[in-house]
């Protein structure tokens, strides 16, 4: 069974305190890694995709990596608009199966 | 509308109602999903639309949960006979190609007294 854990639980920085979220994944066959932003009341609203070890993507002050058994959300000098709940995905097996398995989040709250 | 409208918003039922949620996924959308979310935790799958073609429910937790996308673009997901555990988010999201970028709605609140 696919499964998708992320760390930490919850997270309070600094504004301007870089850190790091993780998710690490176990999968038959991983076809892409997805990150999501979900703020309060809202639907998740896509970040990035990751296709292979060794990928990278960035968009603003957030980068995403990816290796064969995680994936880390780099968070560079952040901003209290960057609080939100961080989700990962991962779309996995036979080809043709579109579902996403997502982590549990993390929780980001940036102080300013 | 500019992007995945779900009603309603907010949704009190007693045990044993049976309630329909919405979705009205992007126009054009070819795929559509169903998500259950359950409070602070991740989405979990629950069915794939792919037009009006149902492809895959296996995350459909019972044989009380049902839906349906009868035309591919407007989607329906009933609840029978809702019980306590039942009560959660539910999120429906589309893609305008198989594979692609998907967009969220921002749930129906689901409360099962």
């Amino acid at each position: 069974e696919d499964q998708v854990t992320q760390s930490p639980e919850a997270l309070r920085l600094q504004e301007g305190e870089s850190s790091s979220l993780n998710c690490s994944y176990t999968v038959s066959g991983l076809r892409g890694l997805f990150w999501y932003r979900q703020d309060p009341g809202k639907g998740p609203e896509f970040l990035f995709t990751l296709y292979s070890a060794g990928e990278e993507k960035e968009k603003e002050r957030l980068k995403a990596t990816l290796t064969k058994k995680e994936s880390f959300l780099h968070i560079t000098a952040p901003k209290p608009e960057d609080s939100a709940t961080y989700l990962c995905a991962v779309q996995a097996g036979i080809q043709g199966a579109q579902k996403l398995v997502f982590g549990q989040g993390t929780r980001l709250t940036i102080n300013p | 509308g500019a992007g995945v409208s779900q009603s309603p918003r907010y949704k009190v039922a007693k045990r044993g109602q049976d309630v329909a949620l919405r979705c009205d996924p992007i126009s054009g959308h070819v795929s559509l999903f169903w998500y259950q979310q359950a409070l602070g935790q991740g989405p979990e799958f629950l069915t794939y639309f792919q037009n009006e073609a149902q492809l895959d429910k296996s995350g459909l937790p019972s044989d009380r949960f049902f839906a349906e996308r009868p035309e591919g673009s407007v989607s329906t997901l009933k609840i029978q006979r809702t019980q306590q555990e039942d009560s959660a988010v539910y999120l429906c999201a589309s893609s305008l190609v198989v594979g692609g970028k998907l967009f969220f709605g921002s749930g129906t609140q689901l409360s099962v007294l």
